[in-house]
């Protein structure tokens, strides 16, 4: 079976500090790995993925993850965060024979103060 | 492209009533998903199907919950009878395969007094 740990629920930072999302995965084969962002009364939009190859991957809103598979991690960073960065973030993984099903991380809602 | 289109946004209704929520999904896209999302549970998978079929509806809580998509752009999620811990947001979602990636709806609020 796999999981996915998200450390920490809540995350404060202020505005223009360095954002830190901490994933951590379980596999038994090499996972397709995501990142979504659910602003307040909305759904789910993807941050950004990993498939195969480069294990550094950016997304939109300057946000990257890099892929440690000696780490079992894929933790979020985005350098400088900003007030509208304010929303939870949740990591997924699908197996690499897993068809299509998502299994995701209990989220974290990230705070950005002024 | 429109997106994962759902209604109703949000619903109110008396327990014991049926409620239906519905899913239209980005088109072409073969694979479409169920989730419920509570504060307490987080975002759970209830039903997945692939090109129109169910393929694991292992997370439908219960019998008084029901899933069908009778073609490939348009599904129904029903429970009947409803009870108040029914509330939730439930999302639906959509992926063309070979991408992986879901798209996500806006979600219906469920509200059940």
């Amino acid at each position: 079976a796999q999981s996915v740990t998200q450390l920490g629920s809540h995350v404060s930072v202020s505005e223009g500090a360095l954002v830190l999302l901490r994933c951590n995965y379980s596999s038994s084969v090499p996972p397709y790995l995501f990142w979504y962002v659910q602003y307040p009364n909305q759904g789910l939009q993807l941050l950004l993925k990993y498939t195969t190859g480069a294990t550094l991957v950016k997304g939109i809103n300057g946000f990257e993850a890099e892929f440690k598979k000696s780490e079992t991690s894929f933790h979020l960073t985005k350098p400088s965060a900003h007030m509208s960065d304010a929303a939870e973030y949740f990591c997924a993984v699908i197996r690499g024979n897993a068809g299509n099903m998502l299994t995701f991380g209990g989220g974290t809602r990230l705070m950005v103060k002024p | 492209d429109a997106g994962v289109i759902q209604s109703p946004r949000h619903e109110v209704t008396e327990m014991g009533q049926e409620v239906t929520l519905r899913c239209k999904p980005i088109s072409g896209h073969n694979s479409l998903f169920w989730y419920r999302q509570t504060m307490m549970r987080g975002l759970e998978l209830l039903i997945y199907f692939n090109n129109n079929v169910p393929i694991d509806d292992s997370g439908m809580p219960e019998d008084r919950f029901s899933a069908k998509m009778p073609n490939a752009s348009f599904s129904t999620l029903k429970i009947q009878p409803s009870e108040p811990r029914d509330s939730a947001v439930y999302f639906c979602a959509s992926s063309l395969g070979a991408s992986r990636e879901q798209f996500f709806g806006p979600g219906t609020r469920l509200t059940v007094l």
